[in-house]
Order: structure tokens, then C-alpha cells, then sequence
């Protein structure tokens, strides 16, 4: 089946660093690839679509400047949270599908602790 | 705005027990609506996945129904196991943006052994 790799899949880190999420489709091509974020017991929310080699749509309330996505290839996503502060901590899930109509395959997340 | 509301958001159970897991949303208008499951810490397993068009899926112990008109979805686990223990979650699909997936909070299930 169609897997996703997502590292890392923990990180612990200092109030102001900027910490960078990968997302990789590793047996077929995404070409679109989704951020979620989820809070402990809450629903995951949708932050952002990146579709290969354009720019990410952002929901509603998801700063850009402090989420930068970058999807630079059809197998690639990168989530960056720059100048992260303990608000941020969170877990982040990417979701690629191949085409459109096709089910997304979801990662398995990356627990982010900002201190 | 799609809502997606499940309910219990928790359920202890004994193993072997049939049940239901419940799902609500308030846009009728959608492409299709997926079950998955999720462990702990971990991100979400596909479970089965209903077109609109369509009124139920199964796969092995799981079935699951989709009432397009009344805004529902169940999903039934027969014979319960404590590996079926996890969080359950739904999420329904736009129509016209086909890939974009509203969340439920989700049920969080425990079998007892």
C-alpha cells in the first residue's frame, strides 16, 4: 500500500529556533500533500494544501510566515514552524495523494515541544 | 462551514460486544467519507472509505453506513477485540475540492479484555 514517512517524528526544542517537518510519499508520486495539526483530544484541522511545484493554500487563520510550506517535488513536503514558541506545541500530520479522488495517506505525525 | 460531530467521544466495552460509533455533519453536500482509526501518538489508518453515491462499506468486522439526507454515518465493529482499541475518527470530503478532509473530534474506544 501507499506509505508516507514523516520525520522527525519527535522534537524538543528552545523557545525562538525554527524546526523543520518533512513529509515523503515513498511508493508513489503526491501530487498534493496536506498539513494537519492536531491539539490532545481534539479533531485534526487542516493548515494547509501544497500541490507540487506552486504555492501552499492556507486555511483560514494559519499565518504563512510562521508555517512555510515548501513542495518541491512530486515525492516532498516540508512544513517549517519558524521561531516556534511553546503555543506552537502540537502534533503535525501530512496526508499525499496521487491524483485527484484518491484517498489520502496520512503520516505518522510529529509531536513538537517547544519549551 | 462543514461541522462533523462524533459521538460518545469515549467508550468502554467488554470484548466481544458488537457496536456503534457514531458521526454527524451539517453539509449534505460531500464527495465521500472515510473512517480511520488512531493509536496513540501515532498518525491515522484508513479504514473504509463510503462515495457518496453509496450507502455502506465493510471490510472484515467493520461495516459502516453513510445517510447522506439525515447527515450520518455509523460504524459498526462486531465481536470487539482489545486490539480495536483507539480513537475512531471521521472525516467527511468537499464537494468540488474532492481531497480536502473535515474532521470529527473522534471516539475514543476502549475494549476490555
Amino acid at each position: 500500500g501507499a506509505v508516507v514517512s514523516q520525520h522527525p517524528s519527535r522534537v524538543i526544542c528552545k523557545s525562538g529556533t525554527s524546526v523543520k517537518i518533512e513529509c515523503r510519499s515513498l511508493d508513489f508520486q503526491a501530487t498534493t500533500m496536506f498539513w494537519y495539526r492536531q491539539f490532545p483530544k481534539q479533531s485534526l484541522m487542516l493548515m494547509a494544501t501544497s500541490n507540487e511545484g506552486s504555492k501552499a493554500t492556507y486555511e483560514q487563520g494559519v499565518e504563512k510566515d510562521k508555517f512555510l510550506i515548501n513542495h518541491a517535488s512530486l515525492t516532498l513536503s516540508t512544513l517549517t514552524v519558524t521561531s516556534a514558541h511553546p503555543e506552537d506545541s502540537s502534533f503535525y500530520i501530512c496526508s499525499a495523494a496521487w491524483g485527484i479522488d484518491q484517498p489520502q495517506h496520512f503520516g505518522d505525525g510529529t509531536r513538537l515541544s517547544i519549551l | 462551514k462543514q461541522e462533523v460531530t462524533q459521538i460518545p467521544a469515549a467508550l468502554s466495552v467488554p470484548e466481544g460486544e458488537n457496536l456503534v460509533l457514531n458521526c454527524s455533519f451539517t453539509d449534505s453536500a460531500i464527495y465521500n467519507l472515510q473512517w480511520f482509526r488512531q493509536d496513540p501518538g501515532k498518525g491515522l489508518t484508513s479504514l473504509l472509505l463510503i462515495q457518496s453515491s453509496q450507502r455502506e462499506q465493510t471490510s472484515g468486522r467493520l461495516n459502516a453506513s453513510l445517510d447522506k439526507s439525515s447527515g450520518r454515518s455509523t460504524l459498526y465493529i462486531a465481536a470487539s477485540q482489545p486490539g480495536d482499541s483507539a480513537t475512531y475518527l471521521c472525516a467527511v470530503s468537499r464537494v468540488g475540492s474532492a481531497r480536502q478532509l473535515t474532521f470529527g473530534s473522534g471516539t475514543q474506544l476502549t475494549v476490555l479484555p
